[in-house]
């Protein structure tokens, strides 16, 4: 299975908003609600932040939501701070050839 | 507090065998599904199995079914990942993760909430 696409790249100031996207197609974003996002820290495990399209664990901020439109969702990290520079992965489950889940590209954050 | 801690990973060749271990803790073991995903140096991560909490159902991704298989022991909260015919490509850091859910690929279930430190597996002659 293709890889989901995520800009490569996005940043923001302090207290700024930003949104990164995940594209893919009908077989998974777009046709599924089961869409979600970690956040990886340099030499760290990754970390669930959002799960289900745009439900929140409860111990992960509420400046971090998530939405869909189509065969892409979306990720926004309002007031931007220091601590959300990151790499940032979305998930999908996918049932092209079997079921299984698919990553997206990853997108590494800076705050500037 | 959750814990999954992996173990097995190491130095083989191309052809070989390998298989990883992932002990729980801090949760029912038991309830939920699990999975491996690996992460090769400096890219991205890629799903690789996952197991139903009764192992009544697994999953593979194409480019290791028929070489790897899933299993694991709810007595021992254990999960493992038998790997052969391993090829460098898959050279990874192999993280156990928990689900949220209770049934592989259903709806409650597909995120992955808890992460060991991983597992390093280096293919290479």
């Amino acid at each position: 299975q293709s890889a989901l696409t995520q800009p490569a790249s996005v940043s923001g100031s302090p207290g700024q908003s930003i949104t990164i996207s995940c594209t893919g197609t009908s077989d998974d974003v777009g046709g599924y609600n089961f869409v979600s996002w970690y956040q990886q820290h340099p030499g760290q495990a990754p970390k669930l932040i959002i799960y289900d399209v745009s439900n929140r664990p409860s111990s992960v901020s509420n400046r971090l939501s998530g939405s869909k439109s189509g065969n892409t969702a979306s990720l926004t990290i309002s007031g931007l701070q220091a601590e959300d520079e990151a790499d940032y992965f979305c998930s999908s489950y996918t049932s092209i050839i079997t079921p299984s889940y698919v990553f997206g590209t990853g997108t590494k954050v800076t705050v500037l | 507090e959750v814990q999954l801690v992996e173990s097995g990973g190491g130095l083989v060749q191309p052809g070989r065998s390998l298989r990883l271990s992932c002990t729980a803790s801090g949760f029912t073991f038991a309830d939920y599904v699990m999975h491996w995903v690996r992460q090769a140096p400096g890219k991205g991560l890629e799903w690789v199995s996952g197991i139903n909490r009764n192992s009544g159902s697994v999953g593979y991704a194409v480019s290791v079914k028929g070489r790897f298989t899933i299993s694991r022991d709810n007595a021992k909260n254990s999960l493992y990942l038998q790997m052969n015919s391993l090829r460098p490509e898959d050279t990874a850091l192999y993280y156990c993760t928990k689900d949220v859910g209770f049934t592989l690929f259903s709806p409650g279930a597909n995120a992955f909430d808890y992460w060991g430190q991983g597992s390093l597996v280096t293919v290479s002659s």
